[in-house]
């Protein structure tokens, strides 16, 4: 069965420090990559998506992730953190080729960054 | 204005319940979902509807039950409540399904707690 792992639940930063969220997906055919964020008391919005081309994406408030196919993986990075990047990662996976759009979620990665 | 809306945000009720939650969306989407989060944060797939025809539906059991009366509306009602019922259930929508990259709308979440 399809399924999202992401490697750190819980990644505790202090500001301006680079992150590195991992996220693998374990599906070998043609995939959609997403990755969702929730900030404190709101509700779930996209990051950023990969569904085709350039494989390096580029997405709101300077996070950026990269899709290596070989690797299954597709990881978020951002190169200085704020304290305003507190919240829930969520990376997420669906078949390309699937007509009804089942998408799979990860476990979330619970990011806490320090003034 | 809310995009996706959700009610109740929360929810207490005791085992043997019967509930509902209700969901609008103002976007003009024609694809809506329901996802189940679970303590441990995994966001789970329950239920899709494109154009008010169930198109997802995932091994739930058949105490849960969505109804669609129209493209804007996603209803889920769930019988005989148990405590593994326990969660916070969202509600999503998307303009193209995710298998097409679609982005996901999601409501603000209603948390249900079964006693």
């Amino acid at each position: 069965a399809q399924s999202v792992s992401q490697h750190n639940h819980h990644v505790i930063l202090s500001e301006a420090a680079s992150l590195e969220l991992g996220c693998n997906y374990s599906y070998g055919g043609t995939v959609n990559l997403f990755w969702y964020v929730q900030y404190p008391g709101q509700h779930l919005q996209l990051l950023l998506k990969y569904f085709s081309g350039d494989p390096l994406v580029k997405g709101i408030k300077g996070f950026e992730a990269e899709f290596i196919k070989s690797k299954f993986s597709f990881n978020l990075r951002k190169p200085s953190v704020q304290w305003s990047d507190t919240a829930e990662y969520f990376c997420a996976v669906n078949h390309g080729s699937s007509n009804t759009g089942k998408l799979i979620f990860g476990q979330g990665t619970t990011l806490q960054v320090k003034p | 204005d809310t995009a996706v809306s959700q009610t109740p945000k929360y929810l207490v009720t005791q085992m043997g319940n019967d509930k509902s939650i209700k969901c609008e969306q103002n976007l003009g989407h024609d694809t809506m979902y329901w996802y189940k989060q679970d303590s441990k944060k995994f966001l789970k797939i329950m239920f899709s509807y494109n154009n008010k025809e169930l198109i997802i539906n995932e091994t739930v059991p058949n105490r849960f039950s969505p109804k669609s009366p129209d493209k804007a509306h996603l209803n889920l009602h769930i019988n005989s409540l148990e405590l593994g019922d326990s969660a916070v259930y969202f509600c999503a929508s998307s303009q193209v399904p995710t298998s097409r990259a679609g982005e996901l709308f999601f409501g603000e979440g209603s948390r249900l707690t079964v006693l």
